[in-house]
C-alpha cells in the first residue's frame, strides 16, 4: 500500500521556523515528483511547491506566497521529502499535506501529472 | 497564474440525482485538468486526471469532460458516500492552482 506520513507540525511564533518531514512507503520517491499542498481549516487547497525527481534534475518550484521562505528538499535514500519553513507568518497557518505527483500516459502522451497519493496532513499554527 | 473557478460553490442534491460541477480556467490549459474529492477531516483523493481519465478504483458513475478553458465533473447517480467537497486543479503550468471547491450536500 502506498502511503505518506507527515510529521513535524506544531505551533510557532511569527518569524520562526519549522521543518516538516514526509516519509513515503509502498513506492520509490525517486521515481516521482513530490510536493506539498496546504489548507486553512474550512478553506480550499493551496499548492505550496514541488520537487521534481532525479530524471528532471531535482528542480524545485514554489508558490509565490512562500518563495524565498520555504525550501523543499528530498532524500530519496530515505524515501523522504522535507519542507523547511522560515520566516513564518500567521497566514501560513494551515494543514500541510505531502503529496506524490504520479505521472500518467493518455493516448501515448505521458506528461500528465496528478496528486495521486496524499498524506494525512500535519497542522502548522503560527501565532504570537 | 491560472485562476480556476468552480461553479456552483455549493450544491444540494439527493441520492440518485445526476450532478454536474463546472470548472473554468482563465486561459487554455488543454486537457491538463484533475478532479479531487475531499471528505471532512480527510485528505483529498484523486478521482480523475487528464480531464476524463478515471483513476483506478474510482466508480464509473464519475466522469469528466471538457478541454481548453471549460471542464465538467459529472456524477451520474449520487451515492451516499459521494457527499463531499470537490476540487478541480490545473496541471498545465506552475504555480499549480485549484478551484475554490464545490461542496455537495444533501
Amino acid at each position: 500500500e502506498m502511503q505518506l506520513v507527515e510529521s513535524g507540525g506544531g505551533s510557532v511564533q511569527p518569524g520562526g521556523s519549522l521543518r516538516l518531514s514526509c516519509a513515503a512507503s509502498g513506492f520509490t520517491t525517486s521515481d516521482h515528483y513530490m510536493g506539498w499542498v496546504r489548507q486553512v481549516p474550512g478553506k480550499g487547497l493551496e499548492w505550496v511547491g514541488r520537487g521534481k525527481n532525479p530524471g528532471h534534475g531535482y528542480t524545485t518550484e514554489y508558490a509565490a506566497s512562500v518563495k524565498g521562505r520555504f525550501t523543499i528538499s528530498r532524500d530519496d535514500s530515505k524515501n523522504s521529502l522535507y519542507l523547511q519553513m522560515n520566516s513564518l507568518k500567521t497566514e501560513d497557518t494551515a494543514v500541510y499535506y505531502c503529496v506524490r505527483e504520479g505521472g500518467y500516459c493518455v493516448n501515448d502522451v505521458c506528461y500528465y501529472y496528478a496528486m495521486d497519493v496524499w498524506g494525512q496532513g500535519t497542522t502548522v499554527t503560527v501565532s504570537s | 497564474d491560472i485562476p480556476m473557478t468552480q461553479s456552483p460553490s455549493s450544491l444540494s442534491a439527493s441520492v440518485g440525482d445526476r450532478v454536474t460541477i463546472t470548472c473554468r480556467a482563465t486561459e487554455s490549459i488543454s486537457n491538463y485538468l484533475n478532479w479531487y474529492q475531499q471528505k471532512p477531516g480527510k485528505a483529498p483523493k484523486l478521482l480523475i486526471y487528464a480531464t476524463s481519465s478515471l483513476k483506478s478504483g474510482v466508480p464509473s458513475r464519475f466522469s469528466g469532460s471538457g478541454a481548453g478553458t471549460e471542464f465538467t465533473l459529472t456524477i451520474s447517480s449520487l451515492h451516499p458516500e459521494d457527499f463531499a467537497t470537490y476540487y478541480c486543479q490545473q496541471n498545465y503550468r506552475t504555480p499549480l492552482t485549484f478551484g475554490q471547491g464545490t461542496k455537495l450536500d444533501i
